[in-house]
């Protein structure tokens, strides 16, 4: 069975402050996707990654993918309160744009 | 343009009773799928539709649970005789093929709560 781990699930962190939430999946796939969701909100879109040693970078958030570890992270820099929400990452098993399979989510919230 | 869009947003309905779903996709998306999220299970996959090929329902939970894709657009996800464990968000995701990769839109959700 397809298991896709985040962790931690949980964090609390001072503005400005670094942090690494990862993600961890137990099969074969080059296509993670990472989403974030606000209270209340839907699904937004963050980062498609398709390869092996993909990085992409927006604002303070980086996410990178190594396929052969399967392990995905998301790196945030300098947090700010506007970062406060949950992140999933996701991923596509048959890399046919099928199904998605999401991790628990990792609550992220930023105090001033 | 219109992203995806769902209804309704909230719906209350009794133990028992048949509830319909509804999800329109983003124009000119060939794929669509459903998927709920609730506290205990967190997001789960459902369903999903794909052109004119027969839909993937491994995700659906019971016989209770079945949708339908009309005209490669508009979807419906039915549940039958409603249980408590069935309250949660559907939501709806719409994608099409872009660069050899299929990035999934998502809709707002129908909040389902069943007394």
């Amino acid at each position: 069975e397809l298991k896709v781990e985040q962790n931690p699930l949980f964090l609390s962190m001072q503005e400005g402050k670094n942090y690494t939430i990862y993600c961890n999946y137990s099969t074969t796939s080059d296509r993670l996707y990472w989403y974030r969701q606000d209270p209340g909100k839907s699904l937004e879109s963050l980062f498609v990654l398709l390869s092996n040693g993909a990085v992409k970078q927006e604002g303070r958030l980086m996410a990178s993918l190594d396929t052969k570890a399967r392990l995905s992270t998301l790196h945030i820099t300098a947090a700010v309160h506007d970062l406060s929400a949950t992140y999933f990452c996701a991923v596509d098993i048959n890399n046919q744009g099928g199904k998605l399979i999401f991790g628990q989510g990792t609550e992220l919230s930023v105090k001033p | 343009g219109a992203g995806v869009s769902q209804s309704p947003s909230n719906k209350v309905t009794e133990k028992g009773k048949d509830v319909e779903l509804r999800c329109d996709p983003i124009s000119g998306h060939t794929a669509l799928y459903w998927y709920r999220q609730s506290l205990g299970q967190g997001l789960e996959f459902l369903i999903y539709f794909q052109g004119n090929s027969a839909p993937d329902k491994s995700g659906l939970p019971s016989d209770r649970f079945s949708a339908e894709r009309t005209g490669g657009s508009v979807s419906t996800l039915t549940i039958q005789r409603t249980q408590q464990e069935d309250s949660a968000v559907y939501l709806c995701a719409s994608s099409r093929r872009t660069g050899g990769i299929y990035e999934q839109y998502f809709g707002p959700g129908t909040r389902l709560t069943v007394t």
